[in-house]
């Protein structure tokens, strides 16, 4: 039962361009739901957060967008770099107030100069 | 500051063996958790600890698998009679707890284990 899903395994996009990456969600209970990033052998790093009482939220370069009653949400990377090459993964958080968090599949992002 | 760290950072095993892995989490962090990745697979949740209360458990995969943190810091993550199936990258984060909210978990590098 996947609750959390991502269904892009890899995304390819040109340096400069717009990066979307998708994830959609089953369980209404959810909360807060955060993006993390994942370079290999290291650990996944925070990128942004977004609370389930909103519908977007803006971060530099990186903007997350909740659509509630279509139970998705989207991270946007604008203008796209080299370095943002790395695997995104989509969490939620808030089943009967539990603080573990429920990830996806994850989502290989490639930047090609 | 330090981050959350993780030994070994990898660690191959024969069927049957148990294993220990350790985690440190960022000092002052009352929260931690254990979550693994298996092979093109998401993160999934296993043990839970925040301060002194019990451990939400509800993750563990088998009875073969525990943990514990010994006075609110040090967690270590046990597998028993370790399988193949164990095979994965287990990730160690921790979090300011507290029941705020948001309250962000940053992870370790992880420790890869390979079971023969």
């Amino acid at each position: 039962d996947q609750q959390v899903k991502q269904n892009s395994p890899s995304l390819s996009v040109q340096e400069g361009r717009i990066s979307i990456l998708n994830c959609d969600y089953t369980n209404s209970m959810f909360d807060y739901f955060l993006w993390y990033k994942k370079y290999p052998a290291e650990g996944p790093t925070f990128l942004i957060s977004i609370s389930s009482i909103k519908d977007k939220n803006e971060d530099g370069r990186f903007t997350v967008f909740l659509n509630k009653s279509a139970k998705h949400l989207s991270l946007h990377i604008v203008p796209s770099q080299p370095g943002d090459s790395a695997v995104y993964f989509c969490a939620a958080r808030g089943l009967q107030g539990a603080q573990k968090l429920v990830f996806g599949q994850g989502t290989r992002l490639t930047i090609n100069p | 500051g330090a981050g959350v760290s993780q030994s070994p950072s990898n660690k191959v095993t024969e069927k049957g063996k148990d294993v220990e892995l350790r985690c440190d989490p960022i000092s002052g962090h009352t929260a931690l958790y254990w979550y693994r990745q298996s092979l093109g697979q998401g993160l999934e949740f296993l043990i839970y600890f925040q301060g002194n209360s019990a451990p939400d458990k509800s993750g563990l995969p088998s009875d073969r698998f525990s943990a514990e943190r010994t006075g609110g810091s040090v967690s270590t993550l046990t597998i028993q009679r370790t399988q193949q199936e164990d095979s994965a990258v287990y990730l160690c984060a921790s979090s300011l707890g507290g029941g705020r909210a948001p309250d962000t978990q940053y992870f370790g590098p992880g420790t890869r284990l390979t079971v023969l």
